[in-house]
């Protein structure tokens, strides 16, 4: 089945700086890539996604960025405020395995973002 | 905008006990999943519904189960509770099964004591 791996696992950075954090799946076959912010005590939230017929999308302050051939897709936050504290996941889909809708998530990255 | 509501958010059962926790999804959405996240972990893939149907199944346990009714709104019944059911349990919801923005809810804390 899917793996999903995420790193770092942790970010610190200062405010107005930049976070990148990256992933890598293993199954081909995946096709949409998600990605969620979770503050504590709260649910998953999506902040942005890209599906594989896509190199890079943007909205705002965030990007993501896939590389089909490498396996491999990136999230970036610019300009960073406290706000942007969070967890950071990433996810994949669509790959064989019966996973065709849910979910198969990565670790997670705790950014903190430094006034 | 309307999101995915579940409920209780906090629950507290002793080992042994039934529990159910229920999910309405985002209107006209007609997918349900359900994930379990532990403390520092990330959410797991439990069962999804799409259309009244099971659609897909992950890690879940024989002891719980799960449905979808008429209206969407879902449930999972979580039978002879043991401690290491004490999670974050989540539902999301989608329009249609296939790789679609999928919404969570803010989750149900089940504490098994």
């Amino acid at each position: 089945g899917e793996n999903v791996e995420q790193h770092p696992s942790t970010l610190s950075v200062q405010e107005g700086d930049s976070a990148v954090i990256k992933c890598t799946y293993s199954d081909s076959a995946s096709n949409y890539f998600p990605w969620y912010k979770q503050e504590l005590g709260k649910g998953p939230q999506l902040i942005i996604d890209i599906r594989s017929n896509v190199g890079e999308k943007k909205d705002q302050r965030i990007a993501v960025t896939l590389n089909k051939t490498a396996k491999h897709f990136s999230l970036h936050i610019t300009e960073t405020q406290p706000e942007d504290s969070a967890v950071y996941f990433c996810a994949a889909s669509g790959g064989y395995g019966g996973s065709q809708g849910n979910l198969i998530f990565g670790k997670g990255t705790k950014l903190s973002v430094k006034p | 905008a309307a999101g995915v509501i579940q409920s209780p958010r906090h629950l507290i059962k002793e080992k042994r006990e039934t529990a159910t926790l229920k999910c309405y999804p985002i209107p006209r959405h007609d997918t349900v999943y359900w994930y379990q996240q532990g403390p520092g972990q990330d959410p797991q893939f439990l069962i999804s519904f799409y259309e009244k149907m099971q659609s897909d199944k992950g890690s879940i346990p024989d002891r719980f189960s799960a449905q979808q009714f008429s209206d969407y709104h879902s449930e999972l019944n979580m039978s002879s509770l043991e401690l290491g059911d004490s999670a974050l349990y989540f539902c999301a919801s989608s329009l249609g099964p296939m790789n679609t923005e999928a919404f969570f809810g803010q989750g149900t804390r089940l504490t098994v004591v």
